[in-house]
């Protein structure tokens, strides 16, 4: 069974660090595109940040862009989300989520089950 | 920046009856559309892809079509476990975005 397991949310004050960890089973992460994906208390949902098969292949978006970094371990099979500078607006539900898969895809299926990450002082 | 924009914002309707969701976006956007069901308290799962594909396992009470800048989710007859939040999501370009998500309630 695919299945993604997201942790290492936690409440961190504004200017905290945070590193997010994704332990996938079922398939192996060197094989597909990963994802994450965030969503604020009671809003809607933010496409965070994308990594590539191949080397140097991320891409974020402008909110997080400088202050987050996506990567993956292979041999854990895992995926990971550093977070430096965060903000009051990072406070969100973060989601792992890998590539749906396919010829072109760059759907999200499936997902984690989220991990809550809270920043205040 | 692609916007994506659902309507109605919610839409309250009763078991057995027919829903419409519409997704537009801000430029077109071909095909390069996608469809999530997300639940209270639980992760999107994603229903439609490609604007018409169904995910193997999706019933076949879920439709989707459009292309270019207009996106239409029919949930052909609802069913108790239809009611939840519906998000489209475009992949034609950087960022992926989504739009801000259509509430199905019980009438």
């Amino acid at each position: 069974e695919v299945q993604l397991v997201e942790s290492g949310g936690d409440l961190v004050q504004p200017g905290g660090s945070l590193r997010l960890s994704c332990v996938a089973s079922g398939f192996s992460v060197s094989s597909y595109r990963m994802n994450w994906v965030r969503q604020a208390p009671g809003k809607g949902l933010e496409w965070v940040a994308h990594t590539g098969i191949g080397p140097d292949s991320t891409t974020y978006a402008d909110s997080v862009k400088g202050r987050f970094t996506i990567s993956r371990d292979n041999a854990k099979n895992s995926l990971f989300l550093q977070m430096n500078s965060l903000r009051d607006e990072d406070t969100a539900v973060y989601y792992c989520a890998r590539d749906h898969g396919g010829a072109y895809s760059y759907w999200f299926d499936p997902w984690g089950q989220g991990t809550l990450v809270t920043v205040s002082s | 920046e692609i916007v994506l924009t659902q309507s109605p914002a919610t839409l309250s309707l009763s078991p057995g009856e027919r829903a419409t969701l519409s997704c537009r976006a801000s430029q077109s956007i071909s095909s390069d559309l996608a469809w999530y069901q997300q639940k209270p308290g639980q992760a999107p799962r994603l229903l439609i892809y490609d604007a018409s594909n169904r995910v193997t396992g999706i019933p076949a009470r879920f439709s989707g079509s459009g292309s270019g800048t207009d996106f239409i989710l029919t949930i052909s007859t609802l069913e108790p476990e239809d009611f939840a939040v519906y998000y489209c999501q475009q992949r034609n370009s950087w960022p992926r975005t989504f739009g801000q998500g259509t509430k199905v309630e019980i009438k």
